[in-house]
């Protein structure tokens, strides 16, 4: 197992174009997590998939911002219309349930220019 | 609502030397407690976590941290520090059920020779 991979690893969009980050979890992990990470903070949750269900969304997860888990495998996280503020990493994570502990991917960096 | 604090926004110290970077937490209920490191550029790796029993927990690399109740404590202990330490230190607390997870701002640990 390589662990939880995200693709591409850096991502560089004109504002008010869309892009979508991809997730691979470890293939045992159930649960599967999207955080997102700007400069000088600590993670910031944005929503969680137990297998293909999307269980909660956070706030800061505008209309512009969808995500899947189709088949309750990998992952992908859509953000339309971008703006400069979502400039960001973009972190995914796994665990089973019952571990409190997330295994994370590397993360996207997204710049919006 | 929960919260993390690390006062410490960034920490020097010497090769050799001990370390100890400090978290305060905020949760109404028995919290589940993580420390995890972040080199840069990369996603975050689980050191240890906190769910019960001895208050003294063991975690990769050396490190140990100490949960005290009475003081909504949670700091992060090296006895003796090397230069591939140097990262961000991030403090979580988890929400029960697992399924979200609130981290601190970090802390940046400097090395010297």
């Amino acid at each position: 197992d390589t662990g939880v991979s995200q693709d591409p690893r850096h991502k560089i969009t004109k504002r008010g174009q869309n892009v979508t980050f991809r997730c691979d979890p470890i293939s045992e992990h159930n649960r599967l997590y999207w955080y997102r990470q700007t400069l000088g903070q600590g993670p910031e949750f944005l929503t969680y998939f137990q297998n293909e269900a999307q269980l909660e969304k956070s706030r800061l997860l505008s209309d512009r911002f969808s995500a899947e888990r189709p088949k309750g495998s990998f992952s992908t996280l859509e953000i339309q219309r971008t703006e400069q503020g979502d400039s960001a990493m973009y972190l995914c994570a796994s665990s089973l349930t019952g571990d409190y502990g997330y295994t994370f991917g590397s993360g996207t960096r997204l710049t919006v220019v | 609502a929960q919260s993390v604090t690390q006062p410490d926004i960034h920490i020097t110290v010497s090769e050799g030397a001990s370390l100890e970077l400090r978290c305060n937490y905020s949760y109404g209920a028995t919290p589940y407690l993580f420390w995890y490191v972040q080199s840069p550029g990369q996603g975050l790796q689980l050191l240890l976590k906190y769910f019960s029993g001895d208050t003294l927990v063991q975690g990769i690399k050396g490190f140990e941290a100490e949960f005290k109740r009475s003081q909504s404590s949670f700091n992060l202990r090296k006895p003796s520090v090397h230069w591939s330490d140097a990262a961000e230190y991030f403090c979580a607390v988890g929400v029960t059920g697992g399924f979200k997870t609130i981290f601190g701002a970090g802390t940046r640990l400097f090395v010297k020779a």
